[in-house]
């Protein structure tokens, strides 16, 4: 099956700072990988994803890279702020047409300081 | 987005006891999702419910462990059955929505 790898586990920045976080999928046949992001308590909410036939999608200060052939993607987050503070999980996904199967990276804690 | 309820949103409960979490959807739904996250940990799918049929478990999960129903496209529920300490997590449904897969709000169990 999928197995999703992410890093760092951790991630400080200062406020205004850029934020990368990388994650690798083993899964030749996965085609696509949303990005979640869950505060404290909260349940993980879907803030950006991409699908195998695009290399990259921005949606304002956030961006995803996608690269098939390294089998890896990325989540750049520019202009950083307190509020974008909190865990982050990639996840990857094969086959079907549910996006909700989904295998999960391990988490980063994103703690951007003001 | 479709908006996904659970029930009970925490508890407390005794080892060796079960709670059945129930998860309704305002809309309907093939397919939804049962996922298991530990404390501090990452999300974990558990199973896959379908309407009409058996859900499908995934690897480390069992069904007389976890017994889920599904008797509509808009409900779900998964019970955790003989609980003991390690069952402590945070149990969410989940179903496709437009363009991604949504969460509910999550049942945060705590086994004593």
């Amino acid at each position: 099956g999928e197995n999703v790898e992410q890093h760092p586990s951790t991630l400080s920045v200062q406020e205004g700072d850029s934020a990368v976080i990388k994650c690798t999928y083993s899964d030749s046949a996965s085609n696509y990988f949303p990005w979640y992001k869950q505060e404290l308590g909260k349940r993980p909410q879907l803030i950006i994803d991409i699908r195998s036939n695009v290399g990259e999608k921005k949606d304002q200060r956030i961006a995803v890279t996608l690269n098939k052939t390294a089998k890896h993607f990325s989540l750049h987050i520019t202009e950083t702020q307190p509020e974008d503070s909190a865990v982050y999980f990639c996840a990857g996904y094969a086959g079907g047409t549910s996006y909700g199967k989904l295998t999960f990276g391990q988490g980063t804690i994103l703690t951007v300081h003001p | 987005s479709a908006v996904i309820s659970q029930k009970p949103s925490r508890d407390i409960c005794q080892r060796g006891t079960s709670l059945t979490i129930q998860c309704q959807v305002d809309s309907q739904v093939t397919m939804m999702f049962w996922y298991r996250q530990q404390p501090g940990q990452s999300l974990t799918l558990i199973a896959t419910a379908n309407q009409g049929s058996e859900a499908t478990y995934e690897s480390g999960f069992v069904i007389d462990k976890f017994p889920i129903s599904r008797p509509n496209l808009t409900f779900s529920t998964l019970t955790v059955s003989n609980m003991s300490p390690e069952d402590s997590s945070i149990y969410l449904c989940s179903v496709d929505g437009a363009g991604g897969a949504f969460f509910g709000q999550g049942t945060r169990l705590t086994v004593v």
